[in-house]
C-alpha cells in the first residue's frame, strides 16, 4: 500500500491522558499535514511540515498539542491531558510540495479519538 | 477568518438524477478550489480548479470556477448510489503554504 496511513484506526482514552497518533505519508512526499474533524464539519487545519520543518501551527492549536517530523517521513502527534472535547477525527494528508500541485493532498483513513 | 460555504448541506436524490453542489469562497489571496469525496474515512481527490471558465471532467462529475463571483460548482449526471458521500469544497491560499480551507460538505444520498 503506498498510501497515507495511520496508526492506531481508533483510540479510546480517559480525559487526562495523553494520546501519540503515527502518520505515514507517501513516500515522496516532502509535505505532512494534521487536519482534525468533528462529525458535521470538513477538516480543520492544525499544522503543517515542510520535510522536518514544522512551518505553519493553526492559532486554534492549544499547547496540549505538539507534532513532529523529526527526520521527514512519518509523523507524531500528540495530546497531553486529553479533553473531551479534543474527540474527533484525526487525518493526516501528504503533498509532494511542488508549485501548482502542492494543494493536492493525499489523505489518510484518520484516528477516531475518543475521550471518555 | 478564512470561509468557504458550501450549499446545501445536505441532499437526497434517485438513481440517474442530475446533481449540482455549491461551493463560494474568499477572494483574498486566492490560489486554488479544490472537490474532494468522503465516504467514510479519507477524502480522495475529486479536482483541483485554479483559472476561470476552464471546466473538469472525471466520467460523469464536472466542476467549475468562477473567480469573478467567487463560487464553483461540482455536477454529477447519472447518479449512482455509489456516489453518496460528503463532498467537501476546500480553497487554497497564497500565503497559506498550501494549507486548504474546508466547508462544512455536502451530505449527498443518492436512493436506488
Amino acid at each position: 500500500d503506498t498510501g497515507v496511513s495511520q496508526d492506531p484506526r481508533h483510540k479510546i482514552t480517559k480525559r487526562g491522558q495523553n494520546v501519540t497518533f503515527r502518520c505515514d505519508p507517501i513516500s515522496e512526499h516532502n509535505r505532512l499535514y494534521w487536519y482534525r474533524q468533528t462529525l458535521g464539519q470538513g477538516p480543520e487545519f492544525l499544522t503543517y511540515f515542510q520535510n522536518e520543518a514544522q512551518l505553519e501551527k493553526s492559532r486554534l492549536l492549544s499547547d496540549r498539542f505538539s507534532a513532529e517530523r523529526p527526520k521527514g517521513s512519518f509523523s507524531t502527534l500528540e495530546i497531553q491531558r486529553t479533553e473531551q472535547g479534543d474527540s474527533a477525527m484525526y487525518l493526516c494528508a501528504s503533498s509532494l510540495g511542488l508549485r501548482g500541485t502542492d494543494e493536492k493532498l493525499f489523505f489518510g483513513s484518520g484516528t477516531q479519538l475518543s475521550v471518555l | 477568518e478564512d470561509k468557504v460555504v458550501q450549499s446545501p448541506l445536505s441532499l437526497v436524490v434517485h438513481e440517474g438524477d442530475t446533481v449540482t453542489l455549491n461551493c463560494s469562497y474568499e477572494v483574498t489571496n486566492f490560489r486554488s478550489l479544490l472537490w474532494y469525496k468522503q465516504e467514510k474515512k479519507a477524502p480522495t481527490f475529486l479536482f483541483m480548479l485554479t483559472s476561470s471558465g476552464i471546466e473538469k471532467k472525471s466520467g460523469r462529475l464536472s466542476s467549475i470556477l468562477d473567480k469573478k463571483e467567487l463560487f464553483s460548482i461540482l455536477n454529477i449526471t447519472a447518479t449512482q448510489t455509489g456516489d453518496s458521500a460528503v463532498y467537501l469544497c476546500a480553497e487554497g491560499k497564497e500565503t497559506s503554504g498550501s494549507r486548504l480551507t474546508f466547508g462544512e460538505g455536502t451530505q449527498l444520498t443518492v436512493n436506488p
